[in-house]
């Protein structure tokens, strides 16, 4: 099984409202990682982390708040969202601390409104 | 910032080789080039990786040149389905192996 999976493919939320973003793999990778990526450019890291722990936080406002509750999910909270954090959210996981590929998720396509 | 550089976009002829180059000029001793392809509306996918060496897998080759400052991608045969963006990315070990740092890329079309 090479696939990570993320839910929901897509995601309608007003700027008042909590949700969570999921991604799943089961490739034993111990490195996931979070990435956005706004419309005709390229995917922005936002977060690692690292055996579970937070390893790099790209300067990401705090109303994104990241969570890996074991080593096979990720989870990323979102609070009072602005329009502007639109996008697709991509999730990707890969082996740790070798010269390996990442395997990334479909996306969750995120609208603020 | 992306420490690579791509041509914005590139045309190639289905059936024909595509060659996409990268330079990255101020690539490090211990930096890999990496390939990733992202076709529309779905996740990056890798493609290769190398160091100093050429490579090859089932999907495409990468020309490293000797003082490592540039590569070419190349897809030998290339189809319909070829038609993404393609990224060139440095990245080592310091960097972390899988923090991608994504430059704008190459939209490749491959034209019927």
């Amino acid at each position: 099984d090479t696939e990570v999976t993320q839910t929901p493919k897509h995601l309608v939320m007003g700027m008042t409202n909590k949700k969570s973003l999921k991604c799943e793999q089961h490739m034993g990778h111990r490195a996931m990682y979070w990435y956005k990526q706004k419309a005709k450019k390229p995917p922005e890291l936002m977060f690692v982390y690292s055996y579970e722990k937070l390893s790099i936080n790209e300067s990401v406002p705090s109303r994104f708040s990241p969570e890996c509750p074991n080593s096979s999910l990720l989870n990323l909270h979102l609070h009072a969202l602005q329009p502007e954090d639109s996008a697709l959210y991509l999730c990707a996981s890969s082996q740790q601390g070798l010269m390996t590929e990442a395997f990334f998720g479909q996306g969750t396509r995120l609208t603020v409104v | 910032d992306a420490k690579t550089t791509q041509p914005p976009s590139m045309d190639c002829a289905e059936g024909r080789a595509a060659n996409l180059p990268c330079n990255h000029s101020t690539i490090s001793g211990n930096e890999y080039v990496y390939w990733y392809r992202q076709i529309h509306s779905q996740g990056p996918q890798y493609i290769i990786h190398g160091l100093k060496n050429n490579e090859t897998n089932e999907m495409a080759s990468l020309i490293i040149t000797e003082d490592r400052k540039s590569s070419t991608l190349i897809l030998p045969h290339a189809t319909l389905r070829d038609t993404a963006v393609y990224y060139c990315i440095v990245t080592g070990q310091q960097t972390g192996a899988n923090n991608l740092f994504f430059g704008t890329g190459t939209r490749l079309t491959v034209i019927p």
